[in-house]
C-alpha cells in the first residue's frame, strides 16, 4: 500500500519558534508538495520539489522554506512561527509526467497551532 | 494562471437523495481535472479524474463527473448518497505543461453533510 507519512498529526508551537514539518513517501516519486488547508480557501501550494535539492515556490511561500536532501523526504520549515500560520498542512507526492495512472497521494495532514 | 471555483461551500442532503457539487475552472491552457474527497481527520483521496476521452468520468464509491469544455465546468454527481459520503470534496486542475510538475490548483471545497 502506497504511503505518504507526515511525522506529526498535531503540533502546538509558540510564536517565534522554528518549526519543522516532515514528510516521507515510499513510492520513489520525483515530485513532492506542501499545501496549506484553510476553511473556505481549499488547499494552497506553499512549495514543491521535482528532484532532490530542487525546490520551487508555490502560491504562498512567504514565511516558509523547504528542504529535500533525499528523494523520499521533504521538509517544510517555518523559520519563525506566527499565529497566522496556524493551519492544516498537507504533504503530497506524484510521479513525473501525467498518465492515466497519475494521481497525487496525500499524507494525513499536520494540524499546527501557533500560540 | 489557473483558478477553480466551487460554487457551494456546504451542501446538506438527505440519505438516498441525489447530490451535485458544482465546479468551474479558468485556465489559458488545457487542463486535467480531478475530484478529491477528504473524510474527517484524514488526508485527501482521489475520487476520479478527467485526462482525455469521454467527457463522463466514473469514479469510486458511485460518483461520476462530467467535463464540459464550453462551460469550463466539471460537476460531480452521485444518484443516491449514504451517510458515509459525509465529507469535504475538492475540485482541482493541473495544467499540461511539463513545468507544472503535476501541481494542483484546488477549489475552496464543498462540505457535504448527509442527513438520515
Amino acid at each position: 500500500d502506497v504511503k505518504v507519512t507526515q511525522s506529526s498529526r498535531y503540533l502546538v508551537k509558540r510564536t517565534g519558534e522554528k518549526v519543522f514539518l516532515e514528510c516521507v513517501q515510499d513510492m520513489d516519486h520525483e515530485n513532492m508538495f506542501w499545501y496549506r488547508q484553510d476553511p473556505g480557501l481549499g488547499l494552497r501550494l506553499i512549495y514543491f520539489s521535482y528532484d532532490v535539492k530542487m525546490k520551487e515556490k508555490g502560491d504562498i511561500p512567504e514565511g516558509y522554506s523547504v528542504s529535500r536532501e533525499k528523494k523520499e523526504r521533504f521538509s517544510l520549515i517555518l523559520e519563525s512561527a506566527s499565529t497566522n500560520q496556524t493551519s492544516m498542512y498537507l504533504c503530497a507526492s506524484t510521479p513525473p509526467g501525467i498518465s492515466m495512472n497519475t494521481e497525487a497521494f496525500f499524507g494525513q495532514g499536520t494540524r499546527l497551532t501557533v500560540v | 494562471a489557473q483558478s477553480v471555483t466551487q460554487l457551494d461551500s456546504q451542501v446538506p442532503v438527505f440519505e438516498e437523495a441525489p447530490v451535485e457539487l458544482r465546479c468551474n475552472y479558468s485556465s489559458s491552457v488545457s487542463v486535467y481535472l480531478f475530484w478529491y474527497v477528504q473524510y474527517p481527520n484524514q488526508g485527501l483521496q482521489l475520487l476520479l479524474k478527467y485526462l482525455s476521452g469521454s467527457t463522463l468520468v466514473k469514479g469510486i464509491n458511485g460518483f461520476e463527473a462530467e467535463f464540459n469544455k464550453s462551460q469550463t465546468s466539471f460537476h460531480l454527481r452521485k444518484p443516491s448518497v449514504h451517510i458515509s459520503d459525509t465529507a469535504e470534496y475538492f475540485c482541482a486542475v493541473s495544467d499540461l505543461s511539463k513545468a507544472a510538475g503535476n501541481k494542483l490548483t484546488f477549489g475552496g471545497g464543498t462540505r457535504v453533510l448527509v442527513k438520515p
